[in-house]
């Protein structure tokens, strides 16, 4: 069966550290991979989505992941965080471009202090 | 453009009873996708309706239940109540054309069952 696994629930870090959210998959078919955060009491926004071409990924505020198939990973990382990017961060994947029926990781909470 | 939305955003019910949580469709979009997010997890995936026709659909009973209207909103119907149905529901939807289908997710319902 289909799964993702987020490695760390919890990843504090100081602001303007780098930051890497760790995220595997495990699937036997091709994948679509996608990051989501959430803020408090709000839905998910995409932050940055794979479906094909190169392996490293740009997305929105700054993040950037990259897909590796041997190590069926879609780690996520940032050079410098801000306060701002507190938040929940949902690693997902999808067995169909049409994105039918994303598949979540349990989630890490990114906790940026000053 | 309006973004998707959803109604109420919360909701307390008494185990047995039934709930209907609505959602509104981006402008645009065709398709709507409902999730259950519980307390420190990854949303699940309920169901999809394209078409309102039911187009996939996860791992939860028949007392998940969904509509999608003409004008593409949606409705999400949890019949007898249990405890375990506390979560935040998100819907989320989108626009079935070319070979990518991006999710955007309303806000979501907090429903508490007691």
């Amino acid at each position: 069966a289909q799964s993702v696994t987020q490695l760390d629930s919890q990843v504090p870090v100081f602001e303007e550290a780098p930051v890497e959210l760790r995220c595997n998959y495990s699937s036997s078919v091709s994948v679509y991979l996608f990051w989501y955060v959430q803020y408090p009491n709000q839905g998910l926004q995409l932050l940055l989505k794979y479906l094909s071409g190169s392996t490293l990924v740009k997305g929105i505020n700054g993040f950037e992941a990259e897909f590796n198939k041997s190590q069926t990973s879609f780690h996520l990382r940032k050079p410098s965080v801000h306060i701002s990017d507190t938040a929940e961060y949902f690693c997902a994947v999808s067995f169909n471009q049409a994105g039918t029926a994303l598949i979540f990781g349990k989630g890490t909470t990114l906790s940026v202090s000053s | 453009e309006t973004g998707v939305t959803q109604s109420p955003t919360h909701l307390i019910k008494t185990r047995g009873q039934q709930v209907t949580l609505r959602c509104s469709s981006q402008s645009g979009h065709n398709t709507v996708s409902w999730y259950q997010q519980a307390l420190g997890q990854g949303p699940q995936f309920i169901f999809q309706y394209y078409r309102e026709e039911e187009n996939g659909r996860g791992n939860f009973p028949p007392r998940f239940s969904g509509l999608q209207f003409p004008n593409y909103s949606s409705e999400l119907n949890v019949n007898a109540l249990e405890l375990d149905d506390s979560a935040l529901y998100l819907c989320a939807s989108s626009s079935i054309t070319g070979n990518y289908n991006e999710q955007f997710f309303g806000p979501g319902t907090r429903l508490t069952v007691l």
